[in-house]
């Protein structure tokens, strides 16, 4: 049974600091998604990975995949107050309608 | 921007009452699913559907629950005999299965309410 992990579960940070959030997988998979959730709200795609090595950028926020490793990464670089949500990687695989098996979420609330 | 709709928003029903949730997917995509997220907790995939049929579920996706697209826009799904325990917040997604991406696009949610 596939298990995706997230660490950590809650994250406090303050503004113009640079984190990451860790996504560990246990079975191979070839694609590896990025949501993010704000409170009482739907999810929103931030990020697709699709190969090994794979990283995809949009401002401050940068996401990695390591197939080998079994692990992504998120990276957050110089945090604003707007990006406090929460965040869900969700490993899926190449197929008709291919389930999501999403991680357990972390938390992010970024402080002035 | 095309997005997927739910509703209604919010349902609140007795234990044992049959809901129904529905969804408007995108109108270009093939591939619809649900899932759930119980308050608090991570996102679980329920069933996904493909050419009129289902093509995976889980194991939470029980003879209690169907899914249904009578017609050319929505797709539903069904809660015979809801149990306290089926509270939570029903996502729908749809995909358009493409070489290099099928991302799942959500809804906004139906919150169910059983008391």
């Amino acid at each position: 049974e596939l298990k995706v992990e997230q660490n950590p579960l809650f994250l406090s940070m303050q503004e113009g600091k640079n984190y990451t959030i860790y996504c560990n997988y246990s079975t191979t998979s070839d694609r590896l998604y990025w949501y993010r959730q704000d409170p009482g709200k739907s999810l929103e795609s931030l990020f697709v990975l699709l190969s090994n090595g794979a990283v995809k950028q949009e401002g401050r926020l940068m996401a990695s995949l390591d197939t080998k490793a079994r692990l992504s990464t998120l990276h957050i670089t110089a945090a604003v107050h707007d990006l406090s949500a929460t965040y869900f990687c969700a490993v899926g695989n190449t197929g008709t309608a291919s389930k999501l098996t999403f991680g357990t979420g972390t938390r992010l609330q970024v402080t002035l | 921007e095309p997005e997927v709709t739910q509703t209604p928003s919010h349902q609140v029903t007795q234990m044992g009452q049959e809901v129904i949730l529905r969804c408007v997917p995108i109108s270009n995509h093939l591939y619809f699913y649900w899932y759930r997220q119980i308050l608090g907790q991570k996102v679980e995939f329920l069933v996904s559907f493909y050419n009129n049929e289902i093509s995976e579920k889980s194991e939470i996706f029980d003879d209690q629950f169907s899914v249904e697209r009578p017609d050319g826009s929505n797709f539903t799904l069904k809660i015979r005999s809801t149990k306290l325990e089926d509270s939570a917040m029903y996502f729908c997604a749809s995909s358009e299965l493409l070489p290099n991406t099928d991302t799942q696009y959500f809804g906004p949610g139906t919150r169910l309410t059983v008391l």
